[in-house]
């Protein structure tokens, strides 16, 4: 019974860098969310995804942010040319259906030096 | 926009001692209120889903029940391992995403 699978669990990058976060949802979830929380703020949502398709990005950054969930893997947020402002914690989330209760994984806390 | 305010901020409280969590919240069409659990260095534990005003659930010394307008979360003789932060999120009618609260850190001493 693996919940959500996050990797790395901790991430640390020069700015300018690329960062790749990784998310596998609970067995037989099809539906992904990402979220981001800052230092003393909460979680803010960023992008729902299903498989091969992105729902709803209405919380990404409009520059620097992606976010994919191929047919095959996990599900991938990418930042690119990072910022310290990224600095942050990062979660994903997965839901059976879109109205379901979305269960949380550990997180992935990125650093930018 | 769908917004959560959390009150308090931060309680502290002796074991055994009762007390209420506040989440007020305005939102469009609720599709569903959720309590999580979060403790330091990990990811938000799903606690309760609440869909309906006069609904309630429990678990253990946890109660959640929900208004037209808040949710509280009653914890009865806590112990110290209740100690942790509690997330209120709503999920509005044209909603993907949770949209949260800041979160009441609760702490319970021996």
């Amino acid at each position: 019974n693996a919940g959500v699978m996050q990797n790395p669990r901790h991430l640390v990058r020069r700015r300018g860098q690329e960062a790749r976060l990784r998310c596998s949802p609970m067995k037989g979830h099809s539906h992904v969310y990402w979220y981001r929380q800052l230092p003393e703020e909460g979680l803010k949502f960023m992008v729902y995804l299903q498989k091969e398709n992105i729902i709803d990005e209405s919380g990404m950054p409009k520059e620097r942010f992606s976010a994919e969930f191929p047919k095959e893997g996990p599900s991938i947020l990418r930042i690119q040319q990072v910022v310290r402002g990224d600095s942050a914690a990062y979660f994903c989330a997965s839901s059976l259906m879109n109205t379901d209760t979305q269960y949380f994984g550990p997180g992935t806390r990125l650093t930018v030096l | 926009e769908d917004q959560v305010t959390q009150s308090p901020e931060a309680l502290r409280l002796q074991e055994g001692e009762s007390s209420s969590l506040n989440c007020s919240y305005t939102v469009s069409g609720l599709r569903g209120l959720f309590w999580y659990r979060q403790d330091p260095g990990k990811g938000p534990e799903f606690l309760f889903t609440l869909y309906s005003a006069g609904e309630e659930k429990e678990k253990e010394r946890l109660k959640a029940t929900l208004t037209k307008k808040e949710s509280f979360l009653h914890i009865t003789a806590p112990k110290p391992e209740d100690s942790a932060t509690y997330l209120c999120a709503v999920q509005g009618g044209g909603a993907d995403g949770l949209t949260f609260g800041k979160g009441t850190h609760l702490i319970i001493q021996p």
